[in-house]
């Protein structure tokens, strides 16, 4: 079957670094999605990796091992507004995206 | 650039009332858009994928005839809930891929909260 593994929350200190790991299990792989969805709201995108290695994009980095069925994503320099739940969205052979509960990070002063 | 727009933001109705969503792309076109639910706490449920000019797939266990979705352009498409009953209350979520290669990134609306009373 498919299936994600994440925290289902983290609690980190405002300015600090956090590192949020996925894990997962796909029929066949086209790469993974992170976003990120504040409370009540819709999910935004943050990063893509298909390839092994790790992306960086400004303060949010992520990372991909394949062979591992594993991924992190990196956020540093925290600000209080990066308080949400990020999702782990891996891509089956069928270019559909497995969607877990993602992690409900809260960030304190 | 990818602007998802989704409307309206909510929608409070009676039992039995039929609900229209609208999702357009501002910014691109979308051959395909989906259509989410998501319950509190819990992860994105995919109800259906809509590709223009063509019938909806839906998932196993949403009902075609209840959920009516329509993608009639390249930068519209609908969800109709037929007959809603309090169940139906949730927050429905669509979202769009340009086109291309099938590994886009999908651009969400901003979503619909339903209440059913």
């Amino acid at each position: 079957g498919q299936n994600i593994d994440q925290p289902t929350e983290m609690t980190a200190t405002e300015g600090a670094i956090v590192q949020i790991n996925c894990t997962y299990q796909t029929s066949g792989f086209n790469g993974l999605f992170w976003y990120q969805q504040h409370a009540g709201e819709a999910p935004t995108f943050l990063s893509y990796n298909v390839l092994d290695g790790l992306e960086e994009k400004g303060r949010f980095s992520s990372f991909l091992s394949r062979s591992k069925g594993y991924s992190y994503l990196l956020l540093k320099e925290l600000q209080m507004k990066d308080s949400a739940s990020y999702l782990c969205a891996p891509m089956d052979s069928n270019y559909q995206l497995i969607w877990g509960a993602g992690t409900k990070l809260i960030i304190k002063p | 650039g990818a602007v998802v727009s989704q409307h309206p933001s909510w929608v409070i109705c009676k039992s039995g009332t039929s609900v229209k969503i609208e999702c357009r792309s501002l910014d691109f076109q979308a051959t395909t858009m989906f259509w989410y639910r998501q319950f509190p706490k819990q992860s994105l449920m995919l109800m259906a994928t809509s590709n223009e000019g063509s019938k909806a797939t839906y998932e196993q266990g949403v009902e075609k005839d209840k959920f009516l979705i329509n993608h009639a352009s390249l930068t519209l498409s609908t969800l109709t809930v037929t007959s809603a009953h309090p169940e139906d209350s949730s927050f429905y979520i669509c979202s769009a891929i340009t086109t291309g290669a099938d590994n886009q990134p999908q651009h969400f609306g901003d979503g619909t909260r339903l209440s059913i009373l």
